[in-house]
């Protein structure tokens, strides 16, 4: 079974601060890779999502991560943000084919304007 | 497009009542269905998963059961509340491909608003 772990649980910073976010893996085969964000009183939902190819993958609203397979990580970036990305971010992975979506405990990122 | 509804939004209960918490989809045939509880600082939890009506996979041992009477329709019921049943539950679809053996390849999930158990 794969693990996920996020490095951080509560980020805080100033609007047009540069975020990166750390997601580490634990599974030896072909894995599939998300990041999700609940914004406050909405939905999970997806932010990018890496399948195959190129592993700089780029989301809506100006995120992007990056899969480095030798370091089983997903780490999530955007180069300045903003007050509207607050909010709660999830790194998740499934093992290609598998029903199981395992998640992160999640890191809340609050930025300050 | 699909959508995926949940009801109630937020619901109290006292211990030892029962709870019936509703997942409809529309707009999609045939999904895989799935049950998550998100705890605070535990990230989502995976509950129960379905590949069909009648189909339930359980995850973790629990005071809690599911169904699914229709295609397009989970159920997370309980005969008596605990205290430690208390959570956010949220209730998420993916595209099931039967000639992949019940699964896509990719299993990128949609979830729904979610709702907030207080047990009292």
């Amino acid at each position: 079974a794969q693990s996920v772990s996020q490095h951080n649980h509560h980020v805080i910073l100033s609007e047009a601060a540069s975020l990166e976010l750390g997601c580490n893996y634990s599974y030896g085969g072909t894995v599939n890779l998300f990041w999700y964000v609940q914004y406050p009183g909405q939905h999970l939902q997806l932010l990018l999502k890496y399948f195959s190819g190129d592993p700089l993958v780029k989301g809506i609203k100006g995120f992007e991560a990056e899969f480095i397979k030798s370091k089983f990580s997903f780490n999530l970036r955007k180069p300045s943000v903003q007050w509207s990305d607050t909010a709660e971010y999830f790194c998740a992975v499934n093992a290609r084919r598998d029903y199981k979506l395992s998640f992160g405990a999640g890191t809340t990122v609050t930025v300050r304007a | 497009s699909q959508t995926i509804h949940q009801w109630p939004a937020t619901l109290v209960q006292p211990v030892g009542s029962p709870l019936s918490l509703e997942c409809t989809v529309e707009g999609t045939s045939n999904p895989n269905l799935y049950w998550y509880r998100q705890a605070a600082g535990r990230g989502l939890q995976l509950l129960f998963y379905s590949v069909g009506i009648g189909q339930i996979s359980s995850e973790v041992p629990q005071n809690l059961s599911a169904s699914r009477p229709q295609d397009r329709q989970f159920i997370l019921s309980s005969k008596k509340l605990l205290l430690s049943d208390s959570g956010f539950y949220l209730c998420a679809w993916s595209v099931r491909d039967v000639l992949a053996g019940g699964t896509s390849s990719y299993n990128e999930q949609f979830f729904g608003p979610g709702t907030r158990l207080t047990v009292l």
